[in-house]
């Protein structure tokens, strides 16, 4: 079972506005978790990473929450422009694999922006 | 500069061909990775590289057969593939395994094709 969950799946927003997608995780113990945008057929680009300690980190119109205590973390968009259409994918490494540099992977959110 | 290289960027290949991908970050890292990722799906590890040495091997097929020459460059080397193999091959470099505030950074991928 895949312990990192994202939804939705996939979302179509108008260009300008926001939105918000969410991650769900079961790993343990908890080391940090980072949001990467993957444009199609590229390689993911990191936005954000945040240890236990940070519940919100921004990067540009991008600002990711965290609450550790839930296992929750969240990607906030705001005022979405055209070149936002991507996947977003959380991941996050836990205190043991963390040594050996495996992250665990959520599928992805697949965002559509339209004009 | 934080930049992964990747050649070539698309790459055909028969069942009896051999061919080899080839990553190059001059970030002065010293782990590099290998990732397979169908389409829809999140990255999955196929290789670790630290300080040169194969760190961890997630159980691939020996038709691919990771080598780092140095440590700025990583290779994977394709032998008798499946056409279920066809895939976009990421490579991704960070300053060492571990620790939570290293991060990965990817390249832009292979796009692999297994005829």
């Amino acid at each position: 079972k895949n312990q990192v969950e994202q939804s939705p799946q996939s979302l179509i927003i108008l260009e300008g506005k926001n939105c918000t997608l969410q991650c769900n995780y079961t790993v343990s113990p908890f080391s940090n978790l980072r949001w990467y945008k993957q444009d199609t057929g590229r390689g993911p680009v990191s936005l954000t990473i945040m240890t236990f300690s940070e519940n919100t980190k921004s990067n540009g119109r991008y600002t990711a929450t965290l609450d550790a205590d839930t296992k929750q973390s969240s990607l906030h968009i705001t005022a979405s422009q055209l070149s936002d259409s991507a996947s977003y994918i959380c991941v996050v490494s836990d205190m043991t694999t963390d040594s050996w540099g495996k992250l665990q992977f959520g599928a992805g959110t697949q965002v559509v922006v339209t004009p | 500069d934080t930049e992964v290289t990747q050649t070539p960027k698309h790459l055909v290949m028969g069942m009896t061909n051999k061919k080899s991908l080839k990553c190059e970050q001059h970030m002065g890292h010293r782990a590099m990775y290998w990732y397979k990722q169908k389409a829809k799906k999140p990255p999955e590890l196929m290789f670790v590289y630290s300080y040169e040495k194969l760190s961890i091997n997630e159980s691939v097929p020996s038709r691919f057969s990771p080598e780092c020459p140095n440590s700025s460059l990583l290779n994977l080397h394709l032998h008798a593939l499946q056409p279920e193999d066809s895939a976009l091959y990421l490579c991704a470099s960070s300053q060492e395994i571990g620790l939570a505030s290293y991060e990965q950074y990817f390249g832009p991928g292979t796009r692999l094709t297994v005829t």
